[in-house]
């Protein structure tokens, strides 16, 4: 049971580049969630999925675009990087949204934009 | 606008002093979430409070919520050098986005 899964762990991009960042659960989570964290702060969160086809944004979705395919992997597209995309990416799952379910974290990708 | 804020920002402590974490939101909510995070690595979850008076501990780390306060406190109890990390509380403010709103983390420094 490796919980959740995020490629790659570093990556440096040019302005105008794009990338798609990887995100997989193994524990059957229905609710998936992308969330960035700049140095100091806390998470602000990019975009959510409550299944698989369903996706909604969050509070910071502008430059990012997500999928859902299948309830394992929620992709993180960036499209047309910018230095202010320049952070550390956070991918979680849960089981259910609130309630008393916590959101299980991977182990980050930190993207630098240049 | 909605606000999660904590306080402080960043406490070093010595080892075996005792020391309280405040975490205060802006908006109605009976869920509250406490995160730790080791530098450069991921959250990992410590406690979930439901409801207003919830109190839970797990060895000197001890936390509570008042939701009539909009109040949740984080306590260590004679910290060791292992409990040295960022601590982040979230708020859930439920209805249909799901969205946990975030403090700002306290950086916690536990010195021998």
């Amino acid at each position: 049971n490796a919980g959740v899964t995020q490629t790659p762990k570093f990556r440096i991009l040019k302005i105008g580049q794009s990338m798609t960042l990887q995100c997989t659960q193994d524990m059957n989570h229905n609710y998936m969630y992308w969330y960035r964290q700049d140095p100091g702060m806390g998470l602000k969160l990019i975009y959510y999925s409550v299944g698989a086809g369903i996706t909604d944004k969050g509070e910071v979705p502008n430059g990012y675009n997500v999928s859902r395919s299948t309830t394992e992997d929620f992709p993180l597209r960036l499209e047309l990087a910018a230095p202010s995309q320049t952070s550390v990416y956070f991918c979680a799952s849960s089981y259910s949204a609130g309630g008393s379910e916590t959101q299980y974290f991977g182990p980050g990708t930190r993207l630098l934009v240049l | 606008e909605l606000k999660v804020e904590q306080n402080p920002l960043f406490l070093s402590m010595q080892e075996g002093k005792n020391y309280t974490i405040y975490c205060n939101y802006s908006t109605t909510s009976d869920r509250l979430y406490w995160y730790r995070q080791d530098p450069g690595k991921s959250l990992e979850s410590l406690f979930v409070l439901l409801s207003n008076g919830a109190v839970k501990q797990e060895g000197r780390l001890m936390a509570s919520l008042d939701t009539k306060a909009r109040l949740s406190t984080l306590h260590i109890t004679a910290a060791v050098h292992d409990l040295s990390a960022t601590y982040f509380c979230a708020v859930d403010i439920g209805y249909s986005n799901y969205q946990l709103i975030w403090g700002a983390g306290t950086k916690l420094i536990i010195k021998p």
